[in-house]
């Protein structure tokens, strides 16, 4: 099926271990993101990727690692969880070259840390 | 450095009522700037908006940009209960640019019946 998904949609994980959070998708979108969502926040991005192989930080990256080897995965590793990283998490696909379109999200993946 | 306000925070009407949803930004690099609507799960797309004053319109639901002022009012007319949500906006910026797809923290609307 077209679109973009999440795995797992809910996690909970024990501090200090690493736990990666998953997304794929299908569009060969060129860009990709990972927000995290918290109350009295909104979303705020985490990482983002422009093209496979290309990655860059955006406004709450400590803590967390990515990767992008293919266009149509970007999983989010937390390599030591900590409780202050229980949060809902986000990602996101778009185009933004010179074609652009929305950015088409996942259906989330609720982590907590105990 | 980067910023995208919304007003109000949160907003609480009847239905049938008019509302209008305020997003102002300053960033360097703008290209676009969209509407989400947020339920209790993934944002779903409202509108894109790249030209000043060229207003997009979907139903109840309509939207307009002032790039030399740089805000976007979203308005909803004759409200429903099931317009009951997180409304938020981003922007989206030229590619090359250090920043990408940034968000306001959300406009909560609950209206009652």
């Amino acid at each position: 099926d077209a679109g973009i998904t999440q795995s797992p949609r809910y996690k909970i994980t024990e501090t200090g271990r690493q736990v990666t959070l998953m997304c794929h998708q299908t569009w060969s979108h060129s860009y990709m993101f990972w927000y995290r969502q918290d109350l009295g926040h909104g979303l705020r991005l985490i990482y983002y990727s422009a093209a496979a192989d290309i990655t860059d930080k955006g406004e709450v990256p400590d803590g967390y690692v990515v990767s992008r080897s293919k266009t149509e995965n970007f999983p989010l590793t937390l390599e030591s969880a900590t409780r202050s990283q229980t949060s809902v998490y986000f990602c996101a696909s778009s185009e933004q070259g010179d074609l652009l379109t929305e950015a088409f999200f996942g259906q989330g993946t609720r982590l907590t840390v105990v | 450095e980067d910023k995208v306000v919304q007003s109000p925070l949160s907003l609480v009407v009847h239905e049938g009522d008019t509302v209008t949803l305020n997003c102002s930004y300053e960033v360097t690099n703008f290209r676009s700037l969209l509407w989400y609507k947020q339920e209790k799960k993934a944002p779903t797309f409202l509108f894109m908006l790249t030209s000043s004053g060229i207003e997009k319109k979907s139903g109840r639901l309509s939207s307009i940009l002032d790039k030399k002022e740089l805000f976007s009012i979203l308005n909803i007319t004759a409200t429903q209960t099931g317009d009951s949500a997180v409304y938020l906006c981003a922007v989206t910026y030229r590619p090359g640019s250090a920043r990408q797809l940034t968000f306001g923290s959300g406009t909560q609307l609950t209206v009652l019946p």
